[in-house]
């Protein structure tokens, strides 16, 4: 079954690297994604990777896919206080045209 | 280009009443996902439409329902109203070949009472 799993809070200290990380279940998934929601806001799109590649670098972000695992993470350089956010990552498949989300990782950024 | 925008953004209705959320895609979008996310069950899909069509429906009553208008706008409708249905409704665009990146609008806000 598709079941998506986060740790619920993260706390780092401001200039460290952030990993949050997210396990699944169902390896026929397409794409992998990693979105960001600020309160009171919607959800953005921060990056995703397809279901064939290992890891993703956008300046800050770098994803990592480990297939076999099944565990999927999301590194943030040089973290800052505006990165202060819940972190979700989804999966999506082809077949069904929906994505199926983890609960959700509140990254909380200490001075 | 604009973002993906939500009507209205706050809404309060009274137990029994029906409710009809609005979402207008990206331009060029033309799938369009709606989902309701709420503290304690989090984020769940309630369905997606695609050129008119529904591809698919999450596990929601039938007092959920949805459209889509030939220029991609949509809504969802929820008759009916419970007190449960209090949640933040999001709708999300995506061109729709392969699904890929899916862009989210700031949600519309249902209160019951």
């Amino acid at each position: 079954g598709e079941d998506v799993e986060q740790s619920l809070f993260l706390s780092v200290r401001e200039g460290d690297s952030s990993v949050i990380n997210c396990t699944y279940t169902d390896s026929s998934s397409t794409y992998l994604y990693w979105y960001k929601q600020e309160p009171g806001a919607g959800l953005q799109l921060l990056t995703y990777i397809f279901s064939n590649m290992d890891m993703k670098q956008d300046q800050r972000l770098t994803v990592l896919l480990n297939k076999k695992d099944k565990h999927l993470s999301l590194r943030i350089a040089d973290t800052q206080t505006g990165d202060s956010a819940i972190y979700f990552c989804a999966e999506s498949f082809d077949s069904n045209y929906q994505l199926i989300w983890g609960a959700g990782t509140k990254l909380i950024i200490k001075p | 280009k604009a973002g993906v925008t939500q009507t209205p953004r706050y809404l309060i209705k009274t137990r029994g009443q029906q409710v009809t959320l609005s979402c207008s895609p990206i331009s060029g979008h033309r799938s369009v996902s709606w989902y309701q996310q709420t503290p304690g069950q989090g984020l769940q899909f309630l369905f997606e439409y695609f050129s008119e069509t529904q591809r698919n429906k999450g596990n929601f009553p039938g007092r959920f329902s949805g459209r889509q208008f030939s220029n991609s706008r949509s809504e969802m409708n929820v008759s009916t109203l419970e007190l449960g249905d209090s949640a933040l409704y999001l709708c999300a665009s995506s061109l729709g070949q392969g699904f890929g990146e899916q862009y989210f609008g700031p949600g519309t806000r249902l209160t019951v009472t």
